[in-house]
């Protein structure tokens, strides 16, 4: 079965440091692959997505996210993350046209 | 454009009380989906509809648990009776196709059931 899988629950950074937040799926084929945010209290954003082509992917906010077949991963980078990046990350896999979320990852930011 | 509206937004209730939550999409979104979220769980796909009509429902837990879709502009979810295990938060969400088009979320209906 299709499954996507965040083994980090909760990160902390500082504000201005790098990021990066793991994301691996299992499929057979090349899936459609996204990155969704959620803030307190709202529903959940499309920070971005890959469907083929170039494995490096941009997105909103200053995110990027790269596609690596070889290791079953998608995992989501930002340079230098802001206060306002505090929110529940998503990673998410397109199955039987179903999106099939992760767990997520809550990041904390620290000033 | 308004964005996907959900209400209530926070609702409690007693244990055997029948629910129901409310969903708008976006307009000429012609896919509308269910989600429910709990920290045991996470994100599940409850249902989902193409046009108005059911496609999946392979996602709701139980009978106690039914979604209509009357029109192309309005959804609703209901429980009856509700069980405190059925505290979660539920979100709506249409996309334009399926296939990795992008899903936009309500801010979600907060149940509480006591």
């Amino acid at each position: 079965a299709q499954s996507v899988t965040q083994p980090d629950i909760h990160i902390t950074v500082s504000e201005g440091a790098s990021l990066e937040l793991r994301c691996n799926y299992s499929y057979g084929a090349t899936p459609y692959l996204f990155w969704y945010v959620q803030s307190p209290g709202q529903g959940l954003q499309l920070l971005l997505k890959y469907f083929s082509g170039d494995t490096l992917v941009q997105g909103i906010k200053g995110f990027e996210a790269e596609f690596k077949r070889s290791q079953s991963s998608f995992n989501l980078r930002k340079p230098s993350v802001h206060w306002s990046d505090a929110a529940e990350y998503f990673c998410a896999v397109d199955r039987a046209q179903k999106l099939v979320f992760g767990q997520g990852t809550r990041l904390t930011i620290n000033p | 454009d308004a964005g996907v509206i959900q209400s209530p937004r926070h609702e409690v209730t007693e244990m055997g009380q029948e629910v129901t939550l409310r969903c708008k999409p976006i307009s000429g979104h012609d896919y509308l989906f269910w989600y429910r979220q709990t920290m045991m769980r996470g994100l599940e796909l409850l249902i989902y509809f193409n046009n108005n009509v059911p496609i999946d429902d392979s996602g709701m837990p139980e009978d106690r648990f039914s979604a209509k879709m009357p029109n192309a502009s309005f959804s609703t979810l209901k429980i009856q009776p509700s069980e405190p295990r059925d505290s979660a938060v539920y979100f709506c969400a249409s996309s334009w196709g399926l296939g990795g088009g992008e899903l936009f979320f309500g801010e979600g209906s907060r149940l509480t059931v006591l």
